[in-house]
């Protein structure tokens, strides 16, 4: 059964850390994993990923997945309270010809100032 | 200014009643794509649509109907099979199918 599963499910951490949030899938013929930031109501686009272990980036996120593990990370380095947020894992993959698309839970980011 | 919007941001309706939520975008996107959100949940998908005048049902389809007549609009109808109606509605579109998605505001429906 196609799935995707993030982890931790919430997280509450110091502004000024450094967080790693995690995503693990199964999905029949894996076409890209996309990651999202949700605040309030519409989630906003972070990276797309399609090829293992080449690092996207942008200003203090980072992003890398692993095709043979079937993972990929988020990291964010120096925390701002701005970061608070749901953090969403799409997988899309291919079955029967039509394209699928699966989220995770999420996980909420709480920042302490 | 391209972007995609969905009316209206909040509906309450009676049990028994058909609604339909609207989303219209203007990012000349072949893809659009019906999400439902319940609290502490992922997105889980109704229907999405990779071309006018053809839809396929996603994981949670039952009790939902939509349109592809227009490539700007792809409106959901909840009806009132749907059994759990309550929820956070939301549509997104994109260039390709596995492609980054743009998200409306989303529409909060509450059924009494």
């Amino acid at each position: 059964e196609d799935k995707v599963v993030q982890s931790p499910l919430s997280l509450v951490v110091h502004e000024g850390d450094t967080v790693t949030l995690n995503c693990s899938y199964e999905v029949t013929n894996f076409r890209s994993l996309l990651w999202y930031k949700q605040e309030k109501k519409a989630p906003t686009f972070l990276f797309m990923l399609t090829s293992s272990g080449i690092e996207k980036k942008s200003g203090r996120l980072s992003s890398i997945l692993d095709k043979k593990e079937l993972f990929s990370i988020l990291n964010i380095t120096a925390t701002q309270t701005g970061d608070s947020a749901v953090y969403l894992c799409a997988v899309c993959g291919v079955m029967n010809r039509d394209d699928k698309i699966i989220f995770g839970k999420g996980t909420r980011l709480h920042i302490l100032p | 200014d391209g972007g995609i919007t969905q009316s209206p941001k909040y509906l309450f309706r009676k049990e028994g009643q058909n609604v339909t939520l609207s989303c219209e975008q203007n990012l000349n996107h072949d893809a659009m794509y019906w999400y439902r959100q319940d609290p502490g949940q992922g997105l889980r998908l109704i229907y999405y649509s990779q071309i006018v005048n053809d839809f396929q049902k996603g994981d949670i389809a039952e009790g939902y109907s939509v349109s592809r007549e227009k490539k700007e609009s792809f409106p959901l109808t909840v009806t009132s099979a749907q059994k759990n109606p309550t929820a956070f509605y939301l549509c997104a579109s994109s260039i390709l199918p596995y492609y980054e998605q743009y998200f409306g505001p989303g529409t909060r429906l509450t059924v009494t």
